[in-house]
């Protein structure tokens, strides 16, 4: 069965300080996928980033970091220099992919707050 | 511009009423999903469907169902058999073939409130 753990509720930083979200997943799938999603207050869900499980690189983009560990099933997502604008909450989640129907399973999210 | 479009984003019924959210794409995605979400809560699908004509049961699928007549349609009937049917519904949909992007898109959501 899948599964998503997001251990962290909420979190609460002061602006500019670096943030970790943490992410761990269970599957029996080799072949899987990992996404990390944000909700702001609007409520639609904003696409961050997918890694399939065979692409264990990490990866950035800007003040974004994400840390992809199969030892682990671990897929943390790291903040740079966080902005008030970053306050929000963010999904991992684990898609298996097989022929037929696959299911999408998000984790309970995670909750972050940026302080001025 | 591609996307999806949920309607309406406020919706208030009755207790004991069916209520449909709907859910259109033109992304020509084949798969598409359904979501609720209760305040403070992480996401719990509720249906899938891969093709037209065909759709499964999420983790919570009671109390509700779904048609997939249309590659670009998927509503979602909440029926009065579900007992706590306000919250927060997302419609989303991706693309599975391998190799694609297989980012899923979503809606901006339904806000329900039952009363």
């Amino acid at each position: 069965a899948q599964k998503v753990t997001q251990a962290q509720t909420e979190i609460s930083v002061v602006e500019k300080e670096d943030v970790t979200l943490d992410c761990v997943y269970e599957t029996r799938d080799t072949t899987y996928y990992l996404f990390w999603y944000k909700q702001p207050p609007s409520g639609e869900l904003v696409f961050l980033i997918r890694r399939n499980s065979f692409d264990e690189q990490n990866e950035i983009s800007g003040r974004y970091s994400w840390n992809f560990q199969k030892s682990t099933s671990s897929f943390n997502f790291t903040i740079t220099a966080s902005q008030v604008v970053d306050s929000a909450v963010y999904f991992c989640a684990l898609s298996e992919w097989r022929s037929s129907a696959s299911k999408i399973i998000f984790g309970s999210g995670t909750r972050l707050s940026i302080r001025p | 511009d591609g996307g999806i479009t949920q309607s309406p984003k406020y919706l208030f019924r009755k207790e004991g009423q069916n209520v449909t959210l709907s859910c259109e794409q033109n992304l020509n995605h084949d798969a598409m999903y359904w979501y609720r979400q209760d305040p403070g809560q992480g996401l719990r699908l509720i249906y899938y469907s891969q093709i037209v004509n065909d759709f499964q049961k999420g983790d919570i699928a009671e109390g509700y169902s779904v048609s997939r007549e249309k590659k670009e349609s998927f509503p979602l009937t909440v029926t009065s058999a579900q007992k706590n049917p306000t919250a927060f519904y997302l419609c989303a949909s991706i693309d599975p073939r391998p190799g694609e992007k297989q980012e899923a898109f979503f809606g901006q959501g339904t806000r329900l409130t039952v009363v």
